[in-house]
């Protein structure tokens, strides 16, 4: 597409229940990320792929925490048993290459309400 | 840790002025920056980026310039618009593929 393309654009979910967000980059790009933004706050990044693997897993906040890609293309970012404080918006973006000075687009993020 | 910290939490301006946000980043090793716009209820919107080995980039009414001595940051908006009311990021990526680390953000605010 177009776009980083993300879904749902909302989530209210109960607390302890399980969420899956997605995300699909645009088309080409071989870097995937994940960030998480707090109401008011700066954007805390929580993984990263190339291609279908992830070196980088270090900002994911916990193990309930959990992402894959799949065919290069589409990732998910699984919630287990979500707490109040996982409330955020959950940001994918994508780059060409996946090295520093290739610009990362966003998508436009899922806002996850945990209740 | 390592972070990339913002100056002004808050800016407000008046239409027609040109705008200064300011950033200070930590790590010397960072060798390309970047940074964002974004508007209430979307993601951030890529603005203008400047690798390590330059000191100053222009784009379109906006102009980004890097102080590598004293690891600083600025972003100007020339004749601020309404529409440029929004809260602005600045990132800072050390080529551990490609990931960008942000700062708190500015929000810009623009007077009629």
């Amino acid at each position: 597409g177009a776009g980083v393309s993300q879904s749902p654009s909302n989530k209210v979910t109960e607390k302890g229940k399980d969420v899956e967000l997605r995300c699909d980059p645009i088309s080409g790009h071989t870097a995937l990320y994940w960030y998480r933004q707090s109401l008011g706050q700066g954007l805390e990044f929580l993984i990263y792929f190339q291609g279908n693997s992830a070196p980088d897993k270090s900002g994911l906040p916990s193990d309930r925490f959990s992402a894959e890609r799949t065919g290069g293309s589409v990732s998910t970012l699984t919630i287990q048993r979500t707490q109040q404080e996982d409330s955020a918006v959950y940001l994918c973006a994508s780059s060409n290459r996946g090295f520093s000075g290739n610009t990362i687009y966003f998508g436009e993020g899922s806002w996850l309400t945990v209740v | 840790g390592e972070s990339v910290g913002l100056h002004l939490p808050t800016l407000s301006v008046q239409e027609g002025d040109n705008s200064i946000i300011n950033c200070a980043y930590s790590n010397s090793a960072s060798d390309y920056f970047i940074w964002y716009k974004q508007e209430s209820g979307k993601g951030p919107q890529f603005i203008i980026d400047i690798r390590s080995n330059m000191d100053k980039r222009q784009g379109q009414r906006v102009t980004v310039l890097l102080n590598k001595t004293v690891k600083h940051l600025s972003l100007q908006i020339a004749a601020t618009q309404p529409g440029d009311s929004a809260v602005y990021f600045c990132a800072e990526s050390r080529n551990q593929g490609g990931k960008l680390i942000f700062g708190q953000g500015t929000e810009l605010s623009v007077k009629p």
